[in-house]
């Protein structure tokens, strides 16, 4: 099973929300990733996860914060995000540094 | 900094042809690439993953190739099908932290 699961698939938020996207995979991988895409553009790598600890932040505003409760699961809470913020969420996981398998996203929208 | 590069952004061919993709990076100093094929509004689907050790990978239709020394890596597919039409990427892991950098994409139409 390659599989990676991501709730809820679409998302519309105000700017003074508080929601929180998903991610979830059973295949033992120890690390697990967020990337952010905007349309026509390539996934930019958000935050990094490795045995359940934070090992990458590439300079995310504070507006997002990760958190990872166990090696199954991966959560990105969301806060006063802006317009600017929608995109597709995707999450990944990989055992170690190797393949990373991908979830089908979470569509975002910030009104 | 390592920067990847895909050529052409999208290319358009009739069903049954053999094409070939291009990825270019400019640092060769990576552990692995891999490939990953995109349809609209999805998520990543893994093709490849080629270590820095290996020369080359194939999977069905697919063959992936690495020559580090020159920084690029083509992915072959033969006999296309109108199913292959996606956006396919490439990415280099250069630091081993599983921090991947992707290259712009190529678009692929396979035409019945």
């Amino acid at each position: 099973d390659t599989e990676v699961t991501q709730t809820p698939k679409h998302l519309v938020m105000g700017m003074t929300n508080k929601k929180s996207l998903k991610c979830e995979q059973h295949m033992g991988h120890r690390a697990m990733y967020w990337y952010k895409q905007k349309a026509k553009k390539p996934p930019e790598l958000m935050f990094v996860y490795s045995y359940e600890k934070l090992s990458i932040n590439e300079s995310v505003p504070s507006r997002f914060s990760p958190e990872c409760p166990n090696s199954s699961l991966l959560n990105l809470h969301l806060h006063a995000l802006q317009p600017e913020d929608s995109a597709l969420y995707l999450c990944a996981s990989s055992q170690n540094t190797y393949e990373q398998y991908f979830g089908p996203g979470t569509r975002l929208t910030v009104t | 900094k390592q920067e990847v590069t895909q050529i052409p952004a999208a290319l358009s061919v009739p069903e049954g042809e053999n094409l070939v993709l291009n990825c270019s990076f400019t640092d060769s100093a990576i552990y692995n690439l891999q490939w990953f094929r995109q349809d609209p509004g999805k998520g990543l689907t893994s093709l490849l993953l080629i270590q820095s050790s290996q020369r080359e990978q194939t999977s069905g239709r697919l063959n992936a190739s690495l020559d580090k020394s020159s920084g690029r890596s083509t992915l072959y597919i033969a006999a296309s099908q109108p199913g292959d039409s996606a956006t396919y990427l490439c990415a280099v892991d250069s630091s081993n932290t599983g921090k991947l950098i992707f290259g712009q994409g190529t678009t692929l139409q396979v035409k019945p």
